[in-house]
């Protein structure tokens, strides 16, 4: 098994560029969220699934949109990057509570 | 905030004993977890708190909900115990209420 799977690892985005971070597990996990992670701030969600259809917002939603059209895969968009989004981004994924995260996406924004 | 825990770092001599503690706001958390982080690394499951507490190898974790925090021990600490330790909590109402919410974490240094 794969587990969490997150593309690009790295990315660098120009202020106001959108970009599309890829999010899929293959273990059929109803639950699915993003965080980010910022020093001194720890992990805060932005998104979450519950299931393929329905999404929700988290603690920090403004800037990004998620879909998920189905089980696998929960993409997060960013709709113009700004320099405060500069961050480690997680995708995670649970069936019971105990979340499987993904190795992570480093983005800079300049 | 929600859950909070010292953020160290704990220094700590190779093979003492290490607790670590996290406390929480929200009384409707119904359930906990430990999690450990390396340095640039994602977060990986150490164990979930049941409500009788857990244990596996050298790591205890109890819950105690009339004061509302939940604890990690480290027995005969390693090197490799190096790391940061983050407490998670779900509960609540609604779809909400399966989604963690992480305290900051306690970095810990286990030194030879």
């Amino acid at each position: 098994n794969a587990g969490v799977t997150q593309t690009p690892k790295f990315q660098v985005l120009k202020t106001g560029q959108s970009m599309t971070l890829q999010c899929a597990q293959d273990m059929n996990h109803e639950y699915m969220s993003w965080y980010r992670q910022d020093p001194g701030m720890g992990l805060r969600l932005i998104h979450y699934s519950v299931g393929a259809g329905i999404t929700d917002q988290g603690e920090v939603p403004n800037g990004y949109n998620v879909s998920r059209s189905t089980t696998e895969d929960f993409p997060l968009r960013l709709l113009s990057a700004a320099p405060s989004q500069t961050s480690v981004y997680f995708c995670a994924s649970s069936y019971d509570g105990g979340y499987t995260f993904g190795s992570g996406t480093r983005l800079t924004v300049v | 905030k929600e859950v909070e825990q010292d953020p160290g770092p704990l220094s700590v001599p190779e093979g003492a004993i290490v607790s670590l503690n996290c406390t929480y706001s929200n009384s409707a958390s119904q359930s906990f977890f430990w999690y450990r982080q390396d340095c640039r690394k994602e977060p990986k499951l150490l164990m979930s708190v049941y409500s009788s507490g857990n244990e596996d190898g050298r790591f205890t974790a109890k819950p105690n909900r009339a004061s509302q925090y939940i604890s990690l021990h480290i027995r005969d600490s390693k090197l490799s115990d190096s790391a940061t330790y983050l407490c998670a909590m779900s509960g609540g109402t609604g779809n909400a209420g399966n989604m963690l919410t992480f305290g900051g974490g306690t970095r810990l240094m286990v030194k030879p």
